[in-house]
């Protein structure tokens, strides 16, 4: 079966520091991946996408993630912090052979960015 | 476009009692999702349609639970007798067949179990 692991359940930074939140799945098959994003009381908005093609993906508000394949990897970053980035950030996988779609995430990151 | 609503947004119940929660998809989206989110946790999948046709469900969904989406529209998830184990953010989500799994999600429906 499919899984997800985010290393580190709480990760703090500085305002305009690197962010990294670091994201493994476990597939024989490279899956569909995702990150999203979680506000307090909110539902969840994806952040970006990887399905096929350039490994480095550009997602909204600034961040960008990349497929390594060789590391079963999908870590998450942005180059400089914003205190508005402060969320749990979640990233997901789904199975390319599931004609379904469902999503099956990890247990996400919570991101506290101090000024 | 107002996007994914669910009703109500929080609910608290007794032990034992039935509760039934409503999801409403983007209007043009054909797939609909169920998610059960527990604090700290990130969220489960417990159910999805195409249409009015649910194709697949979690060894999650117990018999106390059920979903519907009568008309391929708005769909309907119920647990009866409810446990305190019930307790969690019910997440509902639609997307469009053909644009690669990218869901979007509502604004959760958080239970209260006491």
């Amino acid at each position: 079966a499919q899984s997800v692991t985010q290393l580190g359940s709480h990760v703090s930074v500085s305002e305009g520091a690197l962010v990294l939140l670091r994201c493994n799945y476990s597939s024989s098959v490279p899956p569909y991946l995702f990150w999203y994003v979680q506000y307090p009381n909110q539902g969840l908005q994806l952040l970006l996408k990887y399905t096929t093609g350039a490994t480095l993906v550009k997602g909204i508000n600034g961040f960008e993630a990349e497929f390594k394949k060789s590391e079963t990897s999908f870590h998450l970053t942005k180059p400089s912090a914003h205190m508005s980035d402060a969320a749990e950030y979640f990233c997901a996988v789904s199975d390319r052979g599931n004609q379904g779609g469902k999503l099956i995430f990890g247990q996400g990151t919570e991101l506290s960015v101090k000024p | 476009d107002t996007g994914v609503s669910q009703d109500p947004r929080h609910k608290i119940t007794k032990r034992g009692q039935n509760v039934t929660f409503r999801c409403d998809p983007i209007s043009e989206h054909n797939r609909l999702y169920w998610y059960r989110q527990t604090l700290g946790q990130g969220p489960e999948f417990l159910t999805y349609f195409q249409n009015e046709a649910q194709l697949e469900k979690s060894r999650l969904l117990s018999d106390r639970f059920s979903a519907e989406r009568p008309k391929g529209s708005f769909s309907t998830l119920e647990i009866q007798r409810t446990e305190q184990g019930d307790s969690a953010m019910y997440l509902c989500a639609s997307s469009l067949t053909g644009v690669i799994y990218e869901q979007y999600f509502g604004p959760g429906t958080r239970l209260t179990v006491t």
